[in-house]
């Protein structure tokens, strides 16, 4: 099986622009998870995605939201980008169906840097 | 709220040599899981052992084992015969059992090991 893909891996954008991540879970997942990894504020949880409906949403503000298709394939969009946006934006990919066997299963990330 | 502490930001160890890595949590619930996750240079997480808090039995892959103490909410990691590939960033994860917390993993802030030849 193709493990889970992030694309683009590297990005820099400005501040004040909109940014568009993409992943793609393992085949036969339904549930997606975004983390944010930043050297100070370690690995924080943004949001899981399940059957195309949000489940669950960490603590950042409303300019990061997020989105899945009907293929479990999900997007996460920040927008009006700041400097403290720049962070390496992990996904992950499970079942989603049966959380006592889950396991979750981790892309490469996506490297943002917002200059 | 949950939270996960690991109170170890660097380790070293001998290659061939046993280490062991701490991680202490925090959580009200009875029923979780815990995880430990190895992130090598790549950046490409990797899950390394789970452990099933309704289980006693500490979890055991190859050279990797758990000494889970579930009163004492702790949950350490124990590398036999450490190896140069070994070397990483290792960080304990917490995962509720609680349905509409899905799959959210909360992560202690991570223990940098170095191995040494």
């Amino acid at each position: 099986k193709a493990g889970v893909t992030q694309t683009p891996r590297y990005l820099i954008k400005t501040r004040g622009q909109q940014v568009t991540l993409s992943c793609s879970p393992i085949s036969g997942h339904r549930s997606v998870s975004w983390y944010q990894q930043t050297p100070g504020q370690g690995l924080q949880f943004l949001f899981e995605y399940f059957s195309e409906t949000q489940r669950n949403k960490g603590n950042f503000p409303g300019r990061f939201s997020g989105r899945q298709f009907s293929n479990s394939r999900s997007e996460m969009n920040v927008s009006t980008l700041e400097l403290g946006d720049s962070a390496l934006y992990l996904c992950a990919s499970t079942g989603g169906y049966v959380l006592s066997t889950d396991t979750q299963y981790f892309g490469p990330g996506t490297r943002l840097t917002v200059l | 709220a949950q939270t996960v502490t690991q109170s170890q930001p660097e380790m070293s160890v001998q290659e061939a040599e046993t280490v062991t890595l701490s991680c202490t949590y925090d959580t009200s619930e009875s029923d979780y899981y815990l995880f430990w996750y190895k992130q090598p240079p790549s950046r490409q997480m990797i899950l390394v052992i789970r452990q099933e808090a309704y289980k006693q039995q500490n979890a055991t892959e190859n050279r990797f084992s758990v000494n889970f103490q579930k009163a004492a909410k702790s949950f350490s990691l124990k590398i036999s015969d450490s190896q140069l590939g070994d070397a990483a960033m290792y960080f304990c994860a917490y995962r509720s059992d609680n349905y509409n917390q899905g799959g959210k993993l909360i992560f202690g802030q991570g223990t940098e090991l170095s191995v040494k030849p």
